[in-house]
């Protein structure tokens, strides 16, 4: 899992409320990507960062929201419009690719489980 | 738009037997491929990946994957399998000088190695 954390390891959600899902990175990565694992379906891209102050959709952004004010940090918020929230949640970063010519290795952390009370 | 198909939900092969985890992609262009392992409620680990050069590629803990580009394949290996192996794998694909360095993974594939 190197030098990505996440945290909590899991978290209850209860009807109508935000998450906040924690990622930090010490491997001086500059990008930075969050993922949703449901069984049988592998991994889908929610948001990912290339730089500090910007972030993009992935495939299933709705009902989420990012930010990404330092360059070590990466929070998920799961919303209240999320409607099917239970899953588990991976954090990667990697090397910036500078004009799209290498395709840097991402990273994994160890994973947030996330739950519905 | 990028695609990836791992046709075998489960793997089970005895411990010292040859094992193989089948891999398709599809993708507009050059394709860059890798390989990841997951252990229960553990993160993803990286194991290779093709970028290219030479269509055999060496990763950790001795697996390989041969990339065939007529198949459009890349296909994860290891002679001699171990108990420890035992574990959930992951194929994901990118385009060359694509977007936002995406990747596309497949539905994964369950391996049990049995003593």
């Amino acid at each position: 899992d190197g030098g990505i954390t996440q945290s909590p390891k899991y978290l209850f959600r209860k009807e109508g409320q935000n998450v906040t899902l924690s990622c930090e990175q010490n491997l001086n990565h500059d990008a930075m990507y969050w993922y949703r694992q449901d069984p049988g379906q592998g991994l889908r891209l929610i948001y990912y960062s290339q730089i500090v102050n910007d972030f993009q959709k992935g495939d299933i952004a709705e009902g989420y929201s990012v930010s990404r004010e330092k360059k070590e940090s990466f929070p998920l918020t799961v919303t209240s419009a999320q409607k099917n929230p239970t899953a588990f949640y991976l954090c990667a970063s990697s090397i910036r690719t500078s004009g799209g010519e290498i395709q840097e290795t991402q990273y994994f952390g160890p994973g947030t489980r996330l739950l519905v009370l | 738009a990028q695609s990836v198909a791992q046709p075998e939900d489960q793997v089970n092969v005895a411990e010292g037997n040859p094992l193989t985890v089948k891999c398709t992609y599809s993708v507009s262009g050059n394709p860059y491929l890798f390989w990841y392992v997951q252990y229960p409620n553990r993160g993803l680990q990286f194991l290779l990946k093709y970028i290219t050069g030479d269509n055999l590629v060496k990763g950790s803990y001795g697996f390989e994957a041969e990339f065939n580009k007529s198949q459009t394949s890349f296909h994860l290996k290891k002679p001699s399998a171990l108990v420890s192996d035992s574990a959930l794998y992951f194929c994901a694909v990118s385009r060359i000088k694509a977007a936002g360095n995406k990747l596309t993974f497949g539905g994964g594939t369950r391996v049990l190695v049995k003593p």
